[in-house]
């Protein structure tokens, strides 16, 4: 059962922006870094985001990530087909475990 | 170029023991960094199950802690991952990946299916 709180859904035409967010609490969100994951159909996950706002070396600026409170936000600009794909949040809980969101489906119009 | 592969039996029997191992390549499990096990029931999302770190200290999910335990070995560059008495409810992809101190995964393996069933 997630912890972390995301839309089941979110679509835009290409070339347009989507954003994605995670909702948490204090115990996690509120006092960790987030992390966001693109899981692209039968794939493995892939790290998109880290520590908030930063990306991996080879990911596209259009992915950004922010974070306030105790929810993060994951925003993808200039939307292509090749983004159709599952993305979940993720973060630690002072319950001593690793979190992810209910994940959220991208679907380019 | 870090690169991580499960492996395992992909048909376990109903409160059989399940195992799984996932071996490194390109980075030394003993340099640094969690290891850890995440699964994915299907047509639903990811569960993290448990970490290890190379000292062998570990973390798991809290509502699976009863059945888990993840080992390294330092010696073959691998850890692994028991999950006991199993049910339907185990059945899933299984995704090793390399967990940094501000725990995000930053490589994951193929992940590996593993149905549970008589």
């Amino acid at each position: 059962q997630s912890v972390l709180t995301q839309p089941p859904s979110v679509s835009a035409a290409p070339g347009q922006k989507v954003t994605i967010s995670c909702s948490g609490s204090s115990s996690n969100i509120g006092n960790n870094y987030v992390s966001w994951y693109q899981q692209l159909p039968g794939t493995a996950p892939k790290l998109l985001i880290y520590d908030n706002n930063k990306r991996p070396s080879g990911i596209p600026d259009r992915f950004s990530g922010s974070k306030s409170g105790t929810s993060a936000t994951l925003g993808i600009t200039g939307l292509q087909t090749g983004d159709e794909a599952d993305y979940y949040c993720g973060t630690w809980d002072s319950s001593l475990s690793e979190v992810f969101g209910t994940g959220t489906k991208v679907t380019v119009l | 170029q870090v690169q991580l592969q499960e492996s395992g039996p992909g048909l376990v029997k109903p409160s059989e023991t399940l195992s799984l191992t996932c071996a490194v390549s390109g980075y030394s499990i003993s340099s640094g960094y969690y290891w850890g096990w995440i699964r994915q029931p299907p047509g639903k999302g990811l569960e993290w199950i448990g970490s290890i770190y190379h000292s062998g200290s570990t973390y798991y999910n809290p509502s699976l802690k009863s059945r888990v335990t993840i080992s390294v070995d330092t010696s073959k560059n691998q850890f692994s991952l028991k999950l006991s008495s199993v049910t339907a409810a185990d059945t899933a992809v299984y995704y090793c990946a390399r967990l940094s101190s501000h725990y995000y995964m930053d490589v994951w393996g193929k992940g590996t299916t593993v149905t549970v069933s008589s």
